[in-house]
């Protein structure tokens, strides 16, 4: 069963109409990352939430917002996407923040064209 | 340089043969992820350790923590294998620093 799940899986947008990208998970972790890698990338963490605390990353531009209405679900909001964005949307879950033990769940990913 | 280097960068095998992908770290961590990721698909973790060794099946991964040095080992190679695998390491907080990643291709 799967236990972090993003949708769309593909999401096609054109430059400068916001997208929303979504993610929900089963496993009621605390914590919630998303991820953003281009290709032949690492990914690179765009924020997280523990809970209802939002933590954003120093260099995620600010295009970029979070919303996280419940435990279960997370958003990735883009305001205006431009075509630097075109990328892999991960995201991933974890129980708790600190320490081993405390594996990172990953969804699919949504793949991003922005045309 | 990167926090954390992987070697190599590209893998190409033959079905059966034992593989050897190699992460090396430079900062100090409280665990390692392996990571497997299949082109266009998201990211399946394979394991996550602090110490020792650890098997799943034809997989086994080792650190070596004050070598600060990681290898993830395939016992008989199969196509399916194919995949960028990618070490990650749970550093300060929850925040992974991720490998580049290292391509792997086995044909059959």
């Amino acid at each position: 069963d799967a236990m972090v799940i993003q949708n769309p899986r593909y999401q096609v947008t054109q430059f400068g109409k916001p997208v929303t990208l979504s993610c929900s998970q089963t496993l009621n972790h605390n914590v919630m990352y998303w991820y953003q890698q281009k290709s032949s990338q690492a990914p690179k963490l765009l924020f997280h939430y523990y809970d209802k605390d939002f933590n954003n990353e120093a260099d995620t531009p600010d295009n970029f917002q979070s919303r996280r209405p419940n435990t279960s679900f997370c958003f990735l909001d883009i305001r205006s996407p431009g075509l630097g964005d075109a990328a892999m949307y991960l995201c991933a879950t974890s129980r708790e923040l600190a320490g081993f033990g405390d594996t990172q769940y990953f969804g699919p990913g949504t793949r991003l064209t922005v045309l | 340089k990167n926090e954390v280097e992987q070697s190599p960068q590209n893998l190409t095998a033959q079905e059966g043969e034992f593989i050897t992908i190699n992460c090396s770290y430079s900062v100090g961590i409280s665990a390692l992820h392996w990571l497997q990721q299949h082109p266009g698909g998201g990211i399946v973790s394979l394991f996550m350790l602090s110490s020792g060794k650890k098997k799943h099946g034809r997989l086994i991964a080792t650190i070596n923590i004050q070598e600060k040095h990681s290898s993830l080992h395939i016992t008989a190679s199969h196509p399916r294998d194919s995949a960028v695998y990618i070490c990650a390491v749970l550093a300060s907080g929850s925040r992974l620093t991720f490998g580049e990643g290292t391509q792997l291709t086995v044909n059959p």
